[in-house]
């Protein structure tokens, strides 16, 4: 089935470190890639997304995600992360623009002062 | 705009009890869609609609919930009879479908308690 994995359930960080967050997908042909955000008691909130041309993508906040399509890969990145980035984060992804969006299961990110 | 608007933002009820989630996508929208989120089972997708329709309910849980969309402009999710295992985070997303662009924009969340 076509669907978006994410590696790492729980990070924690201090301030200042770099984050990179994993994730791959499954799905064959056109791809349109996700990260959301989730702040503490919050909903999803669109970091940022990639749907064709320069695959380095940049969002919100500092974020970055690179698609790499020999590695069915789009992992997230920060090179500085502060405590407001404390949240889950959400990869989702579809393989065209009248599919339905499929989750990965989100990673929580502790970033402690 | 005032984004995706769901009603109410918390409900308690009794096991058993009928609940009603509403939902209003942003205008202009027409691809609307019902999330869960529990902290053992993550985001699930429930069902959605493109233009009004139901694509997909493969994601409901039982015959229990169901859900209709009959306008643009409105949604409901309804549980009934409701049981404590439903208790999570009902989340209801809208996007614009132009088969390219298809960034979901997500409301503020239902909390549903069911006691």
């Amino acid at each position: 089935a076509q669907s978006v994995s994410q590696h790492n359930h729980h990070v924690i960080l201090s301030e200042a470190a770099s984050l990179e967050l994993g994730c791959n997908y499954s799905y064959g042909g056109t791809v349109n890639l996700f990260w959301y955000v989730q702040y503490p008691g919050q909903h999803l909130q669109l970091l940022l997304k990639y749907f064709s041309g320069d695959p380095l993508v940049k969002g919100i906040k500092g974020f970055e995600a690179e698609f790499i399509k020999s590695k069915f890969s789009f992992n997230l990145r920060k090179p500085s992360v502060q405590w407001s980035d404390t949240a889950e984060y959400f990869c989702a992804g579809n393989s065209g623009g009248y599919q339905k969006v499929t989750f990965g299961i989100g990673t929580k990110l502790q970033v402690i002062p | 705009d005032a984004g995706v608007i769901q009603s109410p933002r918390h409900e308690v009820t009794e096991m058993g009890q009928e609940v009603t989630l509403r939902c209003k996508p942003i205008s202009g929208h027409n691809s609307l869609f019902w999330y869960r989120q529990t902290m053992m089972r993550g985001l699930e997708l429930l069902i959605y609609f493109n233009n009004n329709v139901p694509i997909d309910d493969s994601g409901m849980p039982e015959d229990r919930f169901s859900a209709k969309m009959p306008n643009a402009s409105f949604s409901t999710l309804k549980i009934q009879p409701s049981e404590p295992r439903d208790s999570a985070v009902y989340f209801c997303a809208s996007r614009y479908l132009a088969g390219g662009d298809n960034e979901q924009f997500f409301g503020p969340g239902t909390r549903l308690t069911v006691l």
